[in-house]
């Protein structure tokens, strides 16, 4: 079964840092580009970042160019997003997703809130 | 960056009923376009791709169509389980791979 399961998401500051993990397991990780999608509560759905299966090619919204960084771990079959100098805005449930730019599998997600 | 406008906001509709879904570009995707359904609670699943494509696993009951600015998603009997969230996305002009703000498809 092909499944994904995010982890790291928990109360930040504001401009504060949290990195985002996502395993992945039922499937050949190395073949397949990733994304990160968010939902902030009560809201529709907002692409963040995509990486390509090799993890050469990086791609972001603008919202969060600059301060998140999308990368991968094809020998742990591990998606990660380092989520850097963090906003009131960024506070969202954070689901990654397999491929790009169609998203044919999602992970249940993990909630970022951002506060003081 | 496209915009994507869903319509109606909210639709209320009994078992068994027929819904029609809109999603309007700002401009022309093509064919490049996806619909993902999402119940409270859960994560977005995969229903339709290349605007008229199922995706694995996804009841016939579900259609896609259109092409350029104009797409439509059909149920054709909704059942229980279909009342969700529904959104389109194009990934026409991507990144970024805008979604629509959704429609909410409840209980008359």
């Amino acid at each position: 079964e092909v499944q994904l399961l995010e982890s790291g998401g928990g109360l930040v500051q504001p401009g504060g840092s949290l990195r985002l993990s996502c395993a992945a397991s039922g499937f050949t990780f190395s073949r397949h580009a990733l994304s990160w999608v968010r939902q902030a509560p009560g809201q529709g759905l907002e692409w963040v970042s995509a990486i390509t299966d090799s993890g050469t090619g990086t791609y972001y919204a603008d919202s969060v160019k600059g301060r998140f960084t999308i990368s991968r771990d094809n020998s742990k079959n591990t998606l990660f997003l380092q989520m850097n100098s963090l906003r009131a805005e960024d506070t969202a449930v954070y689901f990654c997703a397999r491929d790009s730019p169609i998203l044919t599998i999602w992970g249940q997600g993990t909630l970022v809130t951002v506060s003081s | 960056e496209i915009v994507m406008t869903q319509s109606p906001p909210t639709l209320s509709v009994s078992p068994g009923e027929r819904v029609t879904l809109s999603c309007r570009a700002s401009q022309s995707v093509s064919s490049n376009l996806a619909w993902y359904q999402q119940k409270p609670g859960q994560a977005p699943r995969l229903l339709i791709y290349g605007a008229s494509t199922r995706a694995t696993g996804i009841p016939a009951r579900f259609s896609g169509s259109g092409s350029g600015t104009e797409f439509t998603l059909t149920i054709s009997s909704l059942q229980s389980e279909d009342f969700a969230a529904y959104y389109c996305q194009q990934y026409n002009n991507w990144p970024p791979g805008t979604f629509g703000q959704g429609t909410k498809v409840e209980i008359k």
